[in-house]
């Protein structure tokens, strides 16, 4: 079936130390790519989103990502992370279907002060 | 400007129950979405609209039924809540230029 996977469900992190969370689909054509937090107790924002062009993404915070097409994969990274950046992430595409979107199940980042 | 805005925050059902859950959106979006969040499993689309006047079956459409009632709202209802309908409800809206889903801040149901 086709989806979207994260590979880490839950991971745990001292401050200053780096992040990289994994994120991959198995939809061909073309796709839009996403990532998105959940702080605790509030909603979903957006953090970045790759369509076309440089595969490599700057967002909010500090984030980037990286597409990498032949591996089908949208990697999350952040060279330090802090305490705030607490939250649980989710990747999503949007398929080439419509206007279908598909999220992962998310990852938890724990950052330890 | 509010964004997405939904009611109620919480509401307890008991089995069997019926509910619509509001949503709506000033942002002069044509797509807008309903998901639900469970533990472990993400987001997953219930159903969505993709302009005002149509609807289209998302991964999970078993249960529910949608309404769009204008550019402005999407409701969603559950006729005969069951316990596994237990979640966390969000909409959102997305503008079609960028593709950005922007959230509401949820209903948290629980069915008993």
């Amino acid at each position: 079936a086709q989806s979207v996977s994260q590979h880490n469900h839950h991971v745990i992190l001292s401050e200053a130390a780096s992040l990289e969370l994994g994120c991959n689909y198995s939809y061909g054509g073309t796709v839009n790519l996403f990532w998105y937090v959940q702080y605790p107790g509030q909603h979903l924002q957006l953090l970045l989103k790759y369509f076309s062009g440089d595969p490599l993404v700057k967002g909010i915070k500090g984030f980037e990502a990286e597409f990498i097409k032949s591996k089908f994969s949208f990697n999350l990274r952040k060279p330090s992370v802090q305490w705030s950046d607490t939250a649980e992430y989710f990747c999503a595409v949007k398929t080439p279907y419509g206007q279908n979107f598909v999220f992962g199940p998310g990852t938890r980042l724990s950052v330890l002060p | 400007n509010a964004g997405v805005t939904q009611t109620p925050k919480f509401q307890v059902l008991k089995t069997g129950q019926s509910m619509t859950l509001q949503c709506a959106q000033d942002m002069n979006h044509n797509s807008m979405y309903w998901y639900r969040q469970d533990p472990g499993m993400g987001l997953r689309l219930i159903y969505y609209s993709a302009s005002e006047g149509t609807t289209d079956k998302g991964e999970v459409p078993n249960g529910y039924n949608v309404s769009r009632l204008n550019k402005r709202e999407f409701s969603l209802r559950l006729e005969s809540a069951a316990p596994s309908q237990t979640s966390v409800y969000f909409c959102a809206s997305i503008g079609l230029a960028t593709y950005e889903q922007y959230f509401g801040p949820g209903t948290r149901l629980t069915v008993t």
